[in-house]
């Protein structure tokens, strides 16, 4: 079974600041999707940005970048110019690629970001 | 429309109640979900609807009884809960579940079980 771990509960970040959000995962599959999840104090989960296994390029939404290492299992969150309404639980995800595994979102425990002005 | 709206936002109910979940999206999706969250914690696949059918049931127990009477409404019929049911319950869909496609979460209703 497939595990994700985000290993910092809580991070902050003064406006305007970078920082990164920690994801890695445990698989013995080598086709799959990883995402980044944000849910807001008013709880809808949006999706922030996504990456294929298989593509090398490190996928980028805006002020959103990851950075994905395949070998070492490592998919971590850039945000840049933060902004206060980045503030929000971020979980990262995984999804097999293949069969009823695909239906299934694995979550890690989340990182709570505050943004402070 | 890219929204999945969910009723009622909140529930209260007792032990002895039946109550139901309403789940609906108008984006042509095939995959339905219904995901249970507790507080600070990420949410957990209860079950998963393919094409009107059940796909998945993540050993849910009874008490819990999902239904999805057309392409676009999800139900989770609720009775005998009890408090430890209390949580954020999230309704989910994306174009189908064999593909890449992003899921599309509703806002959930707040349920507590007295």
């Amino acid at each position: 079974a497939q595990t994700v771990t985000q290993s910092q509960p809580e991070m902050s970040v003064q406006e305007a600041e970078t920082v990164t959000l920690s994801c890695t995962y445990d698989t013995s599959e080598s086709d799959y999707y990883l995402f980044w999840y944000k849910q807001p104090p008013s709880r809808q989960m949006i999706l922030v940005i996504r990456q294929e296994a298989y593509k090398q390029q490190n996928a980028t939404e805006n002020r959103f970048s990851v950075n994905f290492q395949k070998a070492a299992k490592s998919f971590s969150l850039k945000i840049s110019d933060s902004q206060l309404g980045d503030a929000a639980m971020y979980f990262c995800a995984y999804r097999s690629a293949w069969g009823d595994s695909g239906s299934r979102l694995t979550f890690g425990e989340g990182t709570q970001l505050t943004v402070n002005p | 429309d890219t929204e999945v709206t969910q009723t009622p936002k909140h529930l209260v109910m007792g032990m002895t109640n039946k109550k139901s979940l309403k789940c609906e999206q108008h984006m042509g999706h095939r995959a339905m979900y219904w995901y249970k969250q507790k507080a600070k914690k990420p949410p957990e696949l209860m079950f998963v609807y393919s094409y009107e059918k059940l796909s998945i049931n993540e050993s849910v127990p009874s008490r819990f009884s999902p239904e999805c009477p057309n392409s676009s409404l999800l139900n989770l019929h609720l009775h005998a809960l009890q408090p430890e049911d209390s949580a954020l319950y999230l309704c989910a869909s994306s174009l189908d579940i064999f593909s890449y496609n992003e899921q599309f979460f509703g806002p959930g209703t707040r349920l507590t079980v007295l």
